[in-house]
Formats: C-alpha cells, structure tokens, sequence
C-alpha cells in the first residue's frame, strides 16, 4: 500500500531558528515529490516539487531534499519567522496518466517570538 | 485569474439533508479532484476527474457523487448527509501529463452535519 510518514507530528521553535521536517515514503511507481504549506484554515499552497533525478530544490528560506533510494525526504527551514506557523503536508505521486497522490498528515509547525 | 474557487465556504447540514459543493478553476487544467481533510490527518482523495468527461472514485468515494460539468466545473454531491462527513473539503486541479504536475488547492468547503 502507497504510505507517506511524515515526522514529527507537530514541532514548536523560536523565531529565527532552523528546523529539518522528515517524510518517508513507500508510493511506487514514484513521479514527483513535493511539500506544501498549509496555513490554518486555507488550502495546501506549493513550495517545492522534485521529481527522482532531483536531489534538493529551493525556495526562499525552504530546502527540500530528496534521497530516492532510501525514499526519504526533507523540508528545511532557515531562519524561521512567525508567518512560518503551518502544517507541512509531503505529497508523493505516482507516475500514472492521473497523477494520483498520496498525502502525509503533515507536521504541525508553530514558530514562537 | 482567480485560481480554484470553491462555494459555499461554510455550510451546517442535518443528518439526511443534501447538498453540492460547487468547485470551478479558471487555469484551463484537464484534471480535477476532491478531497476531505479530517482533524490531524492528510487529505483523502474522494473522487477524480482526469478530464472532461470522466470520473473515477478515489480512496473513500462512499456517499459522494461528482459531476464533471464542462472543464471548469466539478462538484461534489452528498445526497444524505451523515455526522461522519464532517470534515473541511478541498477541490484541486491540475495541468494533466508531465513529470510535474502540481495540484491547486481551493480555500476549502467547511461542512458540518449534526
């Protein structure tokens, strides 16, 4: 069965700290990768999208990695600020016409001042 | 350019009562999906519309329908609405094919069924 782990479940840093957010996954056959940022009571908005030759994608303050022979992803964030506070949701897809996904739980983000 | 625009944003049902969610995009995208998001944990695919003129059910399609009205248009019907469909439902859609192929979120349907 497709599964996303992501870890941890929720996690609470100061402003202006680092943090590193896990995902594992088993989805087969593998398309894409990405993290998505959900802010409460929003919808899940993009941040970074590799596919299996990519090894790290960046945007802004956001660094993914990718490792696909031990399926593991990460979500680095640098120098966090408070607008930083959401659920970081880790989606992989399938290399099918569809493109169907299977979504993680997400990790509960609160960046504190 | 609006994105994906979801109606209505709230909604309180009684047990047995139905309802459609209204879901369009304005991206000229073939594939369109709906989801529902429980309390700490990921979204969960209901039904999926890879393009105009099809549907297929997703991982917990039971009491829903869809309809794929045009290619801007795919709505969710629940015709006896259960406390068990409580939850915040999301439309998506997509530019179908290709390696990357983002999916574009909807602000959301909250719906509460007492």
């Amino acid at each position: 069965k497709n599964q996303v782990e992501q870890s941890p479940q929720s996690l609470i840093i100061l402003e202006g700290k680092n943090c590193t957010l896990q995902c594992n996954y088993t989805v087969s056959p593998f398309s894409n990768l990405r993290w998505y940022k959900q802010d409460t009571g929003r919808g899940p908005v993009s941040l970074t999208i590799m596919t299996f030759s990519e090894n790290t994608k960046s945007n802004g303050r956001y660094t993914a990695t990718l490792d696909a022979d031990t399926k593991q992803s990460s979500l680095h964030i640098t120098a966090s600020q408070l607008s930083d506070s959401a659920s970081y949701i880790c989606v992989v897809s399938v290399n099918t016409n569809a493109g169907k996904s299977t979504f993680g739980d997400g990790t509960t983000l609160t960046v504190k001042p | 350019n609006a994105g994906v625009t979801q109606t209505p944003k709230f909604q309180v049902l009684k047990t047995g009562q139905s309802m459609t969610l209204q879901c369009a995009q304005d991206m000229n995208h073939n594939s369109m999906y709906w989801y529902r998001q429980d309390p700490g944990m990921g979204l969960r695919l209901i039904y999926y519309s890879a393009s105009e003129g099809t549907t297929d059910k997703g991982e917990v399609p039971n009491g829903y329908n869809v309809s794929r009205l045009n290619k801007r248009e795919f709505s969710l019907r629940l015709e006896s609405a259960a406390p068990s469909q409580t939850s915040v439902y999301f439309c998506a859609s997509k530019l179908a094919g290709g390696l990357v192929n983002e999916q574009f979120f909807g602000p959301g349907t909250r719906l509460t069924v007492l």
